[in-house]
């Protein structure tokens, strides 16, 4: 069956410093694969998607970037963070080809400070 | 990039009462999911819809994509404390690699 990891699991990080959040997926091979940002008590807003590796879409302009070196692998980053990138941070997954449903990880939260 | 509308934004209800909420759009969409999300985890997959006009159960859960691609609606009949939570729909464009995210209903259920 198929798992996605996400870490860590929470994060304290001062502003100005580096970002790596890391997910991976389990038992498939050339997932979609997704970055989302909720704020508090707020829904999903979508940051990345790539359909394959090397293949990154951005869909809003931001402070954060993300790569997938590897085919299941999905790696969020900043070189510099900013108070308003405190957040929750989910990874999800959908099946290549079919897009049929979507999964979440555990999701990390994220403070600033 | 697309706008789901969601509602209501919360709800308080006694235990045992049947709940429905629903998410609208401007645009069409080719797949409806609905989550439930606990607070500090990842949303849950609840139920996928793939066809206008289908009725989907998932025990005293049941989804509906709408007629007209633009709309869908989750009904939880006999409300159980355990049902308290955030429940997300998400919509999935025709070029199949986003999907879009309501604002959420954050449900209540009194014991």
């Amino acid at each position: 069956s198929q798992t996605i990891h996400q870490w860590p699991a929470t994060l304290v990080q001062p502003v100005g410093s580096p970002l790596s959040l890391e997910c991976t997926v389990e038992g498939t091979s050339n997932p979609n694969l997704y970055w989302y940002r909720q704020a508090a008590g707020r829904g999903l807003q979508l940051l990345f998607y790539s359909v394959g590796i090397g293949q990154i879409s951005s869909e809003v302009p931001q402070n954060l970037s993300a790569s997938r070196p590897q085919d299941r692998q999905f790696i969020l980053s900043s070189k510099k963070l900013l108070l308003s990138d405190s957040g929750f941070y989910l990874c999800a997954w959908s099946p290549d080809n079919s897009n049929e449903k979507l999964f979440f990880g555990s999701g990390t939260q994220l403070s600033v400070l | 990039g697309q706008q789901l509308n969601q509602s209501p934004q919360s709800m308080f209800i006694q235990e045992g009462e049947d709940v429905s909420m629903n998410c609208t759009s401007s645009s069409i969409f080719n797949t409806w999911l609905w989550y439930k999300q606990d607070p500090g985890e990842g949303p849950v997959l609840l139920i996928a819809l793939y066809k206008a006009g289908e009725l989907t159960s998932n025990g005293r859960l049941t989804a509906q994509f709408g007629i007209t691609r633009k709309d869908s609606f989750l009904n939880i009949s006999a409300s159980i404390p355990s049902d308290v939570g955030i429940y997300f729909c998400a919509g999935l464009t025709y070029n199949f690699n986003k999907f879009y995210f309501g604002s959420g209903t954050k449900l209540n259920v009194k014991p």
